[in-house]
């Protein structure tokens, strides 16, 4: 079956620190990607998306992802984090004969100190 | 424009006893989902609907749980009876439809947050 890993499962970090956060897939066919955020106490929100293209994604409040094939990964990136940053991040994969249903990680929680 | 709806947002009932929750999708989209996310886990979809019609349902616990769209709008999902296992977050998403734009996004809503004792 397929599955989503998230390695970290706690990440505790300055402000200003930069951010990386892991996401591994386990499917060799072709895949649609997602991160979701979910700040305390708010909805899950969509962060970015990749469904094809340059493989290097933009998403909102200045987060990347980058989608490596060979490395079955969608890695989430953000260079200088901020306190509002702090929250539950989701990586989730939908393949593609199967686009409406979303296979979720376990989410990683993010904890960001003034 | 509104958001997934869902109520209610918190529900504590005792176990064995029926509970239900409901979803109102943002208006025009055709596909509704819901999911269930237990403690320290991402959501897992129970059952996906298109338009009234249930087209992924081989999640949903059938003994127990029951799901209906009537309208191809709204949706209730229900528990009867429930069990101390139920305890968890059941979250509401919607999305346009697959074939729509071919990149469809899922918009969540806030959960009902179930707390079986």
């Amino acid at each position: 079956a397929q599955s989503v890993s998230q390695h970290n499962h706690h990440v505790i970090l300055s402000e200003a620190a930069s951010l990386e956060l892991g996401c591994n897939y386990s499917y060799g066919g072709t895949v649609n990607l997602f991160w979701y955020v979910q700040y305390p106490g708010q909805h899950l929100q969509l962060l970015l998306k990749y469904f094809s293209g340059d493989p290097l994604v933009k998403g909102i409040k200045g987060f990347e992802a980058e989608f490596i094939k060979s490395k079955f990964s969608f890695n989430l990136r953000k260079p200088s984090v901020q306190w509002s940053d702090t929250a539950e991040y989701f990586c989730a994969v939908s393949l593609s004969y199967n686009t409406d249903k979303l296979i979720f990680g376990t989410g990683t929680r993010l904890q960001v100190f003034p | 424009e509104a958001g997934v709806v869902q109520s209610p947002r918190y529900k504590i009932i005792e176990k064995k006893q029926p509970v239900a929750f409901w979803c109102n999708p943002i208006s025009g989209h055709n596909t509704l989902y819901w999911y269930l996310q237990n403690l320290g886990q991402g959501p897992e979809l129970l059952i996906r609907y298109e338009n009234e019609e249930a087209v992924d349902d081989s999640q949903l616990p059938k003994d127990r749980f029951s799901a209906e769209r009537l309208k191809g709008v709204d949706s209730t999902l229900k528990i009867q009876p429930a069990e101390l296992g139920d305890s968890a977050v059941y979250l509401c998403a919607s999305s346009l439809g697959v074939g729509q734009t071919g990149e469809e996004t899922q918009y969540f809503g806030p959960g009902t947050r179930l707390l079986v004792l």
